[in-house]
């Protein structure tokens, strides 16, 4: 069975500042995608970023990137310059070819102005 | 292109009752996949379909079930409604059921109350 465990259920960061999502997950296979999805209040689910995990690269989109340690079955998503309209649930998920997607619990982030 | 669109956005039923869903999926798409998400929870995977066939099912009582149409359209159904059926259904699509390579485009949710 697969898991993703997100062991941060709330978080803040300062406007401009940094902030890093935890996420590690349990799988038994070699080839799997990671993804994290932002959830808003909006409700609609947006895809932020995905990683291939027989990547070695770490994947980026913009200020957005991740810290993928394979061994560690550790994935990370870190925000730069946070702006108040990342203020949203963030979901982990990991998914192995034809299963479906596998959620963590989400992590709430708040941006302070 | 359009993107995926549920309906209706809120509702609220009794328990005892039936309700369906409907999911508009996002154009040149033929897959749908349908969660269900706990007020503080990640979501839940319920059901795949690909064309117009049952492809994966979760941990899910019978009483959940589904259609998808040749337009790719889809529905929910769950019957003898139950107080923990309460939650937001989001339906995604996708371009075949491989949710790693083909990713998911999700809707916005209908919201079930379940008094």
């Amino acid at each position: 069975a697969q898991t993703v465990t997100q062991s941060q259920p709330e978080m803040s960061v300062q406007e401009a500042e940094t902030v890093t999502l935890s996420c590690t997950y349990d799988t038994s296979e070699s080839d799997y995608y990671l993804f994290w999805y932002k959830q808003p209040p909006s409700r609609q689910m947006i895809l932020v970023i995905r990683q291939e995990a027989y990547k070695q690269q770490n994947a980026t989109e913009n200020r957005f990137s991740v810290n993928f340690q394979k061994a560690a079955k550790s994935f990370s998503l870190k925000i730069s310059d946070s702006q108040l309209g990342d203020a949203a649930m963030y979901f982990c998920a990991l998914v192995r070819g034809n299963t479906p997607l596998v959620f963590g619990k989400g992590t709430r982030l708040s941006v302070i102005a | 292109e359009t993107g995926v669109t549920q309906s209706p956005t809120h509702l609220i039923k009794t328990r005892g009752q039936q309700v369906t869903l409907r999911c508009s999926s996002q154009s040149g798409h033929n897959t749908v996949s349908w969660y269900q998400q706990a007020l503080g929870q990640g979501p839940q995977f319920i059901f795949q379909y690909y064309r117009e066939e049952e492809n994966g099912r979760g941990n899910f009582p019978p009483r959940f079930s589904g259609l998808q149409f040749p337009n790719y359209s889809s529905e929910l159904n769950v019957n003898a409604l139950e107080l923990d059926d309460s939650a937001l259904y989001l339906c995604a699509s996708s371009l075949g059921t491989h949710s790693g390579a083909n990713v998911l485009t999700f809707g916005a949710g209908s919201r079930l109350t379940v008094l």
